[in-house]
């Protein structure tokens, strides 16, 4: 199974942009890279996915590092509801949608 | 829209004992995953089903087993319970083997005792 590595945990004031980092440097080039949040007392949800390029949604954009060893999930303005643990996940494509959590980046947002 | 749907919440079983849990998926989804997470740790993937069949498993036990019926929901079997199986029990549904998204339940929390 592909292995990320994120740092344990990161804190953030309200308001202010949020880059949670995440390595990867066994990826493959058929790897797509998934980010999902648990908020507490939740089951996980899906943020943000991509393969090569940066990617936008509503909800966050990823950045992807021109050799893909690496990628960073950006939250553009943090908001208390945004604390959760973000788990960036390589989807290995010839397992379908199985996904392998890691330990994930606990996000605690300050007022 | 109901999103996953997870039946118990909760439950308490005692060790040896056996348990089911059940899981609706989203509606139009027809692929259904599951996951254990143990306390402070990351899902774990214990078997997809799709087409009423087991299609992917992860390291987990013959203990664990499951089913997938023809409107799609599924259940979640364990035999022979050991204290270490107490965790939540999540359900993930999708639209096919190879949906990008994953939509999960709430979860259902067995305590072993």
């Amino acid at each position: 199974d592909a292995k990320t590595t994120q740092p344990n945990s990161m804190e953030s004031n309200e308001e202010e942009p949020v880059h949670l980092p995440c390595n990867h440097s066994t990826i493959s080039g058929t790897d797509y890279i998934h980010w999902y949040r648990q908020l507490p007392s939740q089951g996980p949800e899906y943020v943000i996915h991509g393969l090569t390029s940066n990617v936008n949604n509503r909800m966050a954009s990823l950045a992807i590092a021109e050799d893909r060893k690496s990628s960073t999930l950006i939250l553009h303005r943090a908001t208390l509801r945004d604390a959760a643990v973000y788990y960036c996940i390589l989807r290995e494509l010839e397992y379908g949608n199985k996904l392998v959590f890691g330990a994930g980046t606990i996000l605690r947002v300050k007022s | 829209d109901a999103g996953v749907t997870q039946s118990p919440t909760h439950l308490i079983k005692t060790r040896g004992q056996q348990v089911t849990l059940r899981c609706s998926p989203k509606s139009g989804h027809d692929t259904v995953s599951w996951y254990q997470q143990a306390l402070g740790q990351g899902p774990q993937f214990i078997f997809q089903y799709y087409e009423e069949e087991e299609r992917q498993r992860g390291n987990f036990p013959d203990r664990f087993s499951g089913h997938q019926f023809p409107n799609y929901s599924s259940e979640l079997n364990v035999n022979a319970l050991l204290l270490g199986d107490s965790a939540l029990y999540l359900c993930a549904s999708s639209l096919g083997e190879y949906d990008t998204e994953a939509f999960f339940g709430q979860g259902t929390r067995l305590t072993v005792v």
